[in-house]
């Protein structure tokens, strides 16, 4: 059974930092290309950044670019997303989400995580 | 503002087929696959087309995916009272970017 377990969403003044994680089973990571995709409270769905699986080549919205890291430990099957300068506008449910399709990022993504949520304010 | 656009809402009435159009250019719809996801509120969303017109399995042949040019459907038949729910489109862009749709809100009426 494929599982995505997400962690360490929290409240962070603005211009701080939060380092989310997401422990991948069930499946073989690191043949698959892994995103975050976030959601407002309210909002639609925004992809935030994809990493592919075994070259870790990445990829990122403007809104997040320079600011987001995303990286990947496939010897840990973990998922990981550093987020430095904080906004408000960033706060929302981070979701760790798994591409359908081996190798490529296609925006299909057939698991997703529950969800972590991340809070900006002071 | 979306880089996919989707009507803000549709509606129809039990047993009835209802479609959902998503609208992109030629650097996502127009030369990438088309993927569709239901979100029901509370919930993560779920992934019901991908790859254009495949279901994950589970998923209830009622759904069906197509596409043509720059331009995408989701298809529902036989509608039923717990499909109403948000609906997405997204799809891969040449930009090197996922992008999405805003949303469909479905009312079953």
């Amino acid at each position: 059974e494929v599982q995505l377990l997400e962690s360490g969403g929290g409240l962070v003044q603005p211009g701080g930092s939060l380092r989310l994680s997401c422990a991948a089973s069930g499946f073989s990571f690191s043949n698959y290309a892994m995103s975050w995709v976030r959601q407002s409270p309210g909002k639609g769905l925004e992809w935030v950044s994809a990493i592919s699986g075994l070259n870790g080549r990445t990829h990122y919205a403007d809104s997040v670019k320079g600011r987001f890291t995303i990286s990947r430990d496939n010897s840990k099957n973990t998922l990981y997303l550093q987020m430095n300068s904080l906004r408000a506008e960033d706060t929302a449910i981070y979701y760790c989400v798994k591409d359908a399709i081996t190798l490529v990022i296609m925006g299909g993504f057939d698991y997703w995580g529950q969800g972590t949520l991340v809070t900006v304010s002071s | 503002q979306s880089v996919l656009s989707q009507p803000p809402s549709a509606s129809g009435t039990p047993g009835q087929r209802v479609t959902i159009s998503c609208s992109g250019s030629s650097s996502n719809i127009g030369s990438n696959a088309v993927n569709w996801y239901q979100q029901l509120p509370g919930t993560a969303p779920r992934l019901l087309i991908y790859n254009n017109n495949q279901r994950p399995s589970g998923v209830p042949d009622r759904f069906s995916g197509s596409k043509s040019g720059t331009s995408a459907s989701l298809a529902i038949s036989g509608l039923q009272s717990d499909d109403e729910a948000e609906y997405y489109c997204a799809a891969w862009d040449d930009t090197l970017i996922v992008v999405f749709g805003g949303g469909t809100k479905l009312t079953v009426l």
